[in-house]
């Protein structure tokens, strides 16, 4: 079966590092999204890996190793509007399919 | 308007009452497709439709029936619901179906409560 693993909540300190982990057992990977979701509102595009390696965009990156089936995101100088929903999702070949994670709830604190 | 646009935002429902929720993208995509959000559930794939034809029904029961009359436009038909239904339902799209980098934009979705 498909089956993507993350935390359920974090907490970090603004202005401090984050980094939320996604382990992933999936057949015919096509990709790894991650996605921010505040409360009531859609998720939104974060970032894709498809090759191993880092992504970076800002103050936001994502890691992949596809041999090891682990993701992360890394969030720096977390800012207070950072406290949302992470979720971590898998492509499954040309279907279309976005597998999810249940996500990773962060609340940053001042 | 630009993006993916859900309406309505909220609905309250009877479990013999029949109604739609409508999903519009005004982004060229060509792949669209319906996700429900449970309360501490993954989210998880209802339908997904390339160029207005079904590809993918993730064993949905049949209270549930979509439409999509152009690639464009999707609908998520709903009746005799249980309480269980209740969720926040998801549309999104996306370029195709496998080499966009850009994955799903997701609507704001409809908050569906099943009384």
């Amino acid at each position: 079966g498909q089956n993507i693993d993350q935390p359920t909540e974090m907490t970090a300190t603004e202005g401090a590092i984050v980094q939320i982990n996604c382990t992933y057992q999936t057949s015919g990977f096509n990709g790894l999204f991650w996605y921010q979701q505040h409360a009531g509102e859609a998720p939104t595009f974060l970032s894709y890996n498809v090759l191993d390696g880092l992504e970076e965009k800002g103050r936001f990156s994502s890691f992949l190793s596809r041999s090891k089936g682990y993701s992360y995101l890394l969030l720096k100088e977390l800012q207070m509007k950072d406290s949302a929903s992470y979720l971590c999702a898998v492509r499954i070949g040309n279907t279309g399919k976005l597998i999810f994670g249940q996500g990773t709830t962060l609340q940053v604190k001042p | 308007e630009t993006g993916v646009t859900q309406t309505p935002r909220h609905l309250v429902m009877g479990m013999t009452n029949k109604k739609s929720l409508k999903c519009e993208q005004h982004l060229g995509h060509n792949a669209m497709y319906w996700y429900k959000q449970s309360a501490k559930k993954p989210l998880e794939l209802m339908f997904v439709y390339n160029f207005k034809e079904q590809t993918e029904n993730n064993s949905v029961p049949s209270r549930f029936s979509p439409e999509c009359p152009n690639s464009s436009h999707l609908f998520l038909h709903l009746h005799t619901l249980q309480p269980e239904d209740s969720a926040l339902y998801l549309c999104a799209s996306s370029q195709d179906l496998g080499r966009s980098n850009y994955g799903y934009t997701f609507g704001s979705g409809t908050r569906l409560t099943v009384v």
